[in-house]
């Protein structure tokens, strides 16, 4: 079984430039979600969907950060200006929502600098 | 205000022995309770998890004791081994939430010297 699939790995901006993540969840997952990870911290939910639609977006800075998921599969985050604070890995997960037992399928995450 | 505290920073621990990694939560809704674990550049990967049900839940070396009463859970890691090194996270849920939002600690880097 294929994991969850992130890119970039990578990516360094100046802030107040614009970014954006890409993640394809585990095929058949109808849950997927988004993490912010900074340094030293744990993982905090940004955004989850369940196929296409919006769950919880409570703690997404919605003035700057976007999400969409097209058609209930891949998925984009979008950081649009940056900010300096925006410094993180950036983790999506993936879930058949089947039950807690087994948590989340995450990605290699993409670890975002912001100077 | 964190709902799910890992109050050791890091711990270190000689093969063989046993690693015992803490976490604490102030939600008393939280009824589901996950560990994952670490590794650099990489994402996390589940390690094992328990329902406020029960009170133990075994898989092989890994073992989560919950404590309801004091809001307390303990993975257990025996016999300990060089790669298990890597940052552990505890994680809890609210089952009657329905939507799986997982509440994490900062993490424990665990090293396992050979």
């Amino acid at each position: 079984e294929a994991g969850v699939a992130q890119s970039p790995r990578y990516k360094i901006i100046e802030k107040r430039q614009s970014v954006a993540f890409w993640c394809n969840p585990i095929s058949g997952h109808a849950t997927l979600y988004w993490y912010q990870q900074i340094l030293g911290q744990g993982p905090k939910l940004l955004i989850q969907f369940q196929n296409n639609g919006v769950v919880d977006d409570s703690q997404l800075p919605k003035d700057r950060f976007s999400a969409e998921r097209l058609k209930g599969v891949d998925s984009t985050l979008k950081i649009q200006p940056a900010k300096l604070e925006d410094s993180a890995v950036y983790l999506c997960a993936s879930s058949l929502n089947e039950g807690q037992e087994y948590g989340y399928t995450f990605g290699s995450g993409t670890r975002l600098t912001v100077v | 205000d964190q709902q799910v505290k890992q109050n050791s920073p890091s711990l270190s621990v000689q093969e063989g022995r046993i690693s015992i990694l803490n976490c604490d939560y102030t939600n008393s809704m939280f009824d589901y309770f996950l560990w994952y674990k670490k590794y650099p550049a990489e994402g996390p990967t589940f390690l094992i998890s328990i329902s406020s049900i029960k009170d133990k839940n075994e898989d092989g070396r890994f073992t989560v004791f919950l404590n309801k009463s004091a809001k307390h859970l303990s993975l257990h890691i025996v016999p300990s081994q060089p790669g298990d090194s890597a940052v552990y996270f505890c994680a809890a849920s609210d089952s009657g939430g329905s939507n799986y939002k997982l509440t994490f600690g900062k993490g424990t880097l665990l090293t396992v010297n050979p």
